[in-house]
C-alpha cells in the first residue's frame, strides 16, 4: 500500500521557537495532501488543504501566519509552526491523497512545546 | 450539514467477547464514502475499510465485519472474539465530494483479558 512519512516523529521545543514537519508520499504522487491536529482524547481537527503549486487552504480558526504550510512538490508538504506556544502542543497528523477518495496517512508528530 | 456520531465514548469487555461499534452519519450528498479507522496508542492510524454509498453489501475481514444500512444512516463495526490487541480508539469517517474527512469523535476500545 501506499506510504506516508513524517518527520520528526517527536519534537520538544522551547516556547517562542519556531518547528517544521515533514510530510512525505513515498511511492505515489500527492497533489492533496491534508494536515490534522488531535488533542489528547479527542478527535482529528482538520487544520488545511495543502494543494501542490498553490498556496493552502485553511479551515476556519486556524491562523495561516502562525501555521505555515508549503506544498512545494508532489511528495512533500511541510507544517512550520511559528512561535510556538504550550497550547500549540499536539499530535499533528498529514495524510496523502493520490487521486482517489482515500487518505494515506502519516504516523504523526508529536509536539511539545516548554 | 455532514455530520458522524460515534455516541459510544468508551467500551469495556472481556477477551473473546463480541463487541460492535456504532457509527451514525449524516448527509446529503448521494455519492459519499465511509470508513473506519483504528488509531493504537502509538498514534498511528490504521486504515480497516472504506465502503461507497452505493454498496449496501456486509463486508466480513477475519474477526471483523461491518454492517452499512442506508436506511438507517449507519456504519456499524463488530469485532469477533475480540483480543486484547484490538484495544485502540477506533473513529468513523465520512468523506463527501470534496473528499475531505468529517471524523466522529472515536470510541476507545478496551479489551480486558
Amino acid at each position: 500500500g501506499a506510504v506516508v512519512s513524517q518527520h520528526p516523529s517527536r519534537v520538544i521545543c522551547k516556547s517562542g521557537t519556531s518547528v517544521k514537519i515533514e510530510c512525505r508520499s513515498l511511492d505515489f504522487q500527492a497533489t492533496t495532501m491534508f494536515w490534522y491536529r488531535q488533542f489528547p482524547k479527542q478527535s482529528l481537527m482538520l487544520m488545511a488543504t495543502s494543494n501542490e503549486g498553490s498556496k493552502a487552504t485553511y479551515e476556519q480558526g486556524v491562523e495561516k501566519d502562525k501555521f505555515l504550510i508549503n506544498h512545494a512538490s508532489l511528495t512533500l508538504s511541510t507544517l512550520t509552526v511559528t512561535s510556538a506556544h504550550p497550547e500549540d502542543s499536539s499530535f499533528y497528523i498529514c495524510s496523502a491523497f493520490p487521486l482517489s477518495y482515500e487518505q494515506y496517512f502519516g504516523p504523526g508528530t508529536r509536539l511539545t512545546v516548554t | 450539514a455532514q455530520k458522524v456520531t460515534q455516541a459510544q465514548t468508551e467500551i469495556s469487555v472481556v477477551e473473546k467477547e463480541d463487541v460492535t461499534l456504532d457509527c451514525v452519519y449524516e448527509t446529503r450528498d448521494t455519492t459519499y464514502y465511509l470508513f473506519w479507522y483504528k488509531q493504537p496508542p502509538s498514534g498511528e492510524l490504521v486504515f480497516l475499510i472504506r465502503r461507497n454509498s452505493f454498496d449496501e453489501q456486509n463486508e466480513i475481514s477475519g474477526r471483523y465485519s461491518w454492517n452499512f444500512q442506508k436506511s438507517t444512516s449507519s456504519f456499524n463495526f463488530t469485532i469477533t472474539a475480540s483480543q486484547v490487541v484490538d484495544s485502540a480508539v477506533y473513529f468513523c469517517a465520512l468523506s463527501e465530494a470534496n473528499y475531505q474527512l468529517i471524523w466522529g469523535a472515536g470510541t476507545k476500545l478496551i479489551i480486558k483479558p
